[in-house]
């Protein structure tokens, strides 16, 4: 069955350091990746979005992400984490019009 | 992107009453989906809204509980039937004009709590 797993629930990171958030696939095929934040209260924002290419793809407020065939994974960076980054991350993936969920990763930014 | 705004925001229901959500998008799109978010999950699909025709049910989810509608290509609602606190929800919609490869985007979502 098509998955996307998030491995971490939580986490904490000091506002100014670097954030790495992981997420892996299993799809048959390499799936469409996405990752998505929520801020409190809000709805779903695109970050970014890989199809095919380059395997490091630049998104919206500084964030990167780099898709690893080898790993199955998709993983979200940022240089410099800011306060308004806390919020929660999801990774998504596809293989036609359907988006699957990871369980998503809750971050805390600490002054 | 598409400007994607719902109606109600949020609610506060009582059990066995019915609430209709709707989601308005500013241009055409090709594909509209609605989503459940249960407090504390990720989001789980619960129906592609398919203009013109029924709508297309993920499994664990049936019209009589989730009616869809979507009269033209800018506008869909969710009815959320006969409530229980377990539909305790945010619920949202997305669009997509890109369906062959997943690409969607979400409304603001509809913040349900059933007491």
């Amino acid at each position: 069955a098509q998955s996307v797993t998030q491995p971490d629930i939580h986490i904490t990171v000091s506002e100014g350091a670097s954030l790495e958030l992981r997420c892996n696939y299993s799809y048959g095929a390499t799936p469409y990746l996405f990752w998505y934040v929520q801020s409190p209260g809000q709805g779903l924002q695109l970050l970014l979005k890989y199809f095919s290419g380059d395997t490091l793809v630049q998104g919206i407020k500084g964030f990167e992400a780099e898709f690893k065939r080898s790993q199955s994974s998709f993983n979200l960076r940022k240089p410099s984490v800011h306060w308004s980054d806390a919020a929660e991350y999801f990774c998504a993936a596809s293989s036609g019009n359907k988006l699957t969920f990871g369980g998503g990763t809750r971050v805390l930014v600490k002054p | 992107s598409a400007v994607i705004s719902q109606k109600p925001s949020r609610d506060i229901c009582q059990r066995g009453t019915s609430l209709t959500i709707q989601c308005q998008v500013d241009s055409q799109v090709t594909m509209m989906f609605w989503y459940r978010q249960q407090p504390g999950q990720s989001l789980t699909l619960i129906a592609t809204a398919n203009q013109g025709s029924e709508a297309t049910y993920e499994s664990g989810f049936v019209i009589d509980k989730f009616p869809i509608s979507r009269p033209n290509l800018t506008f869909s609602t969710l009815t959320v039937s006969n409530m229980s606190p377990e539909d305790s929800s945010i619920y949202l919609c997305s669009v997509s004009n890109r369906s062959s490869v997943g690409e969607q985007y979400f409304g603001p979502g509809t913040r349900l709590t059933v007491t």
